[in-house]
């Protein structure tokens, strides 16, 4: 199986912070990864794919980078509305897995 | 307007078979990857399994001995079960669609139900 490992898995951070989190693979996936954004009570709603990717009517403050086996999430002016946490989802092979997140709570 | 609805009996008792139901409208079944997602209370999510190409299926290593995954296209419905459940299964079940992308090389979750809460209790 192809583990992900998300970091930080908790950050604090104020509105208009540049924020980056981090998302490793266990072994190359190339750019075969998308994130996703879930709020308390909540489906998960997709934000990036193909690693970098943005999904229709998603904000352009997100934006996604990376290819092989390290990718970034990044919101480049953090909004109220962005606290939440963030899952990294590799869809390399036939079986997927999610990261275990990072939640991002206000400072 | 692509929308998914999870359903199922409610509690499930040890040992016995958890069934969900994930019923889609706006979209044929027929076609993209339908998976179901579990993630229990203040944990992170885990990718249980899909079901594409009308029938053919893909499932979590971890789970594969318990799980099946099925469709039903004349009802525009795919299911779950997980069999021989513990409290370790409690969780909430989400349903979503994978739509192709990367050149129709990969296939991200862009719709989910609301999910379902499943409490696995004696």
């Amino acid at each position: 199986d192809i583990q992900l490992t998300q970091s930080p898995s908790f950050l604090s951070a104020s509105v208009g912070d540049r924020v980056t989190i981090t998302c490793r693979a266990s072994q190359g996936i190339s750019y075969y990864l998308a994130w996703y954004q879930q709020k308390p009570g909540k489906a998960p709603k997709l934000l990036i794919y193909a690693a970098s990717t943005l999904q229709s009517g998603v904000p352009s403050r997100f934006s996604g980078s990376g290819s092989g086996t390290e990718f970034t999430l990044t919101i480049s002016s953090l909004q109220p509305e962005d606290f939440a946490t963030y899952y990294c989802q590799q869809l390399s092979t036939y079986t997927w897995t999610f990261g275990l997140g990072t939640k991002v709570e206000i400072k | 307007q692509v929308q998914l609805q999870e359903s199922g009996p409610g509690p499930v008792k040890p040992s016995e078979t958890l069934a969900l139901t994930c019923t889609v409208s706006g979209v044929s079944i027929r076609s993209d990857y339908w998976s179901w997602i579990r993630q229990p209370p203040g944990k992170g999510m885990e990718w249980i399994g899909n079901v594409y190409n009308s029938g053919k299926t893909n499932y979590n290593p971890s789970l594969k001995s318990r799980v099946t995954i099925s469709v039903d296209t004349s009802k525009n419905q795919f299911s779950l079960k997980l069999s021989s459940v513990t409290a370790a299964d409690t969780a909430v079940y989400y349903c979503a669609r994978g739509s192709p992308r990367c050149g129709g090389d990969c296939y991200p979750l862009d719709y989910w139900g609301q999910g379902t809460l499943v409490t696995v209790s004696s």
